[in-house]
């Protein structure tokens, strides 16, 4: 049983526009949100979380928003850039005192010149 | 820039072996993870330790076992690897500050048991 999706197993966009990768989870209880992102050959490396008591979270080119009735999160980048083009992981994270992460398959985004 | 160090990078192995992977962190973080990957799917935590002498059992069932007799060190081994151990194993660790805390994950050692 999964418990959080990333349905999108590929995405492509233009250098310069608006990537949006989307996670949706099923567990209510999650109240932690991460996004993470992977090169090929290396680990995954923490890239911008949200808290369940914020809907919106920014850091530079990325903001995270987070949709709780609706058990949804995006990732936004904007505008896109080459090097972002990576595998981005979704994971989710129960209450405080609980730090183990469920993530999500991935999305492979690639950014195109 | 993390630093954790998992070793071999690689590994090709025949069935029946006993095998250990090496995970390090300069960081003097207490909580350490493993998590296996296979291509495509997402990351499942099958080992994680809250400190020295501290070990669990993660969601995902596994063979392998592990130890944290030094905050530095947690290596899994596998006693007797087989075909269904192939997959990527990802070593993580984070300090004890809660869920503002990420993990930091090492590049990972991709195994393959032939």
């Amino acid at each position: 049983d999964q418990q959080v999706k990333q349905n999108s197993p590929s995405l492509s966009v233009q250098e310069g526009r608006i990537s949006i990768l989307n996670c949706d989870y099923t567990n209510s209880m999650f109240d932690y949100f991460l996004w993470y992102k992977k090169y090929p050959a290396e680990g995954p490396t923490f890239l911008i979380s949200i808290s369940s008591i914020k809907d919106k979270n920014e850091d530079g080119r990325f903001t995270v928003f987070l949709n709780k009735s609706a058990k949804h999160l995006s990732l936004h980048i904007v505008p896109s850039q080459p090097g972002d083009s990576a595998v981005y992981f979704c994971a989710a994270s129960l209450s405080f005192g609980n730090e183990k992460l469920t993530f999500g398959t991935g999305t492979r985004l690639t950014i195109i010149p | 820039e993390a630093d954790i160090y998992q070793t071999p990078r690689y590994l090709v192995i025949g069935t029946g072996k006993k095998i250990t992977l090496e995970c390090s962190q300069t960081m003097g973080h207490d909580k350490m993870y493993w998590y296996q990957q296979d291509p495509g799917m997402e990351l499942h935590l099958i080992h994680y330790s809250y400190g020295v002498n501290s070990t669990e059992k993660g969601d995902l069932s596994s063979e392998s076992t592990v130890s944290r007799i030094r905050t530095e060190h947690f290596p899994l081994t596998l006693e007797s690897a087989r075909p269904s151990h192939t997959s990527q194993y990802l070593c993580a660790s984070k300090l004890s500050q809660g869920l503002s805390s990420p993990l930091h994950f090492g590049n990972g050692t991709r195994l393959t048991v032939t």
